[in-house]
């Protein structure tokens, strides 16, 4: 596609619900990278995915929170057991390489509801 | 662990007035430096990135940026604000290409007719 794309663009669940978030990067893009934003935290890192190298999972809160990259392309954000503090928007980033001043390219974001 | 801190979470200026928002980063080996802009309804998008050619760096829409290693600093400056220039606008720092870019928390710019 011609940008990163994610989906949904909203989410609203009920607290203690799992839910999936899912990012398609733009095609070639080796690098795919989750962070969250919110109301005056600016952009949290969450995980970055690096060619077939093992994730930095270093970003993530807590073990509710896990992804997954299949095939090198497309990425699901896994959060389970939401709570209301999980609200946020979820963005999703890729760049082509992952050389230190590589471009990153965002999509829209998700925006996680939990009630 | 590299970290950037942007001070003032919103500046208010005038239309044509200079625009400064300050960026200072920690960090123990020689960093990348970016500022991201994220207008309203869109997603960030680079404005410009520092990557140890040329200390002062310029952007889109007439952004500059200049590193400075003994202040720790890269600040963004506009000479002129235009209304088109408010937006969110973040600064961030990377290491190496196996680290995560680390973004600060932003500062929102507003601009006054």
């Amino acid at each position: 596609g011609a940008g990163v794309s994610q989906s949904p663009s909203n989410k609203v669940t009920e607290k203690g619900k799992d839910v999936e978030l899912r990012c398609d990067p733009i095609s070639g893009h080796t690098a795919l990278y989750w962070y969250r934003q919110s109301l005056g935290q600016g952009l949290e890192f969450l995980i970055y995915f690096q060619g077939n190298s093992a994730p930095d999972k270093s970003g993530l809160p807590s073990d509710r929170f896990s992804a997954e990259r299949t095939g090198g392309s497309v990425s699901t954000l896994t959060i389970q057991r939401t709570q209301q503090e999980d609200s946020a928007v979820y963005l999703c980033a890729s760049s082509l390489g992952s050389g230190f001043g590589e471009k990153l390219f965002f999509g829209s974001g998700t925006q996680l509801s939990v009630l | 662990a590299q970290s950037v801190t942007q001070l003032g979470s919103h500046v208010s200026v005038s239309e044509g007035a200079l625009v400064l928002l300050r960026c200072n980063y920690s960090s123990s080996v020689p960093p990348y430096l970016f500022w991201y802009v994220q207008y309203p309804n869109q997603g960030l998008q680079l404005l410009l990135k520092y990557t140890s050619a040329a200390t002062l760096v310029k952007g889109i829409n007439g952004f500059e940026a200049e590193f400075k290693k003994s202040e720790t600093s890269f600040h963004l400056t506009k000479p002129s604000a235009h209304m088109s220039d408010a937006a969110e606008y973040f600064c961030a720092v990377r290491v190496s290409g196996n680290t995560p870019l680390v973004f600060g928390k932003g500062t929102r710019l507003s601009v006054i007719a």
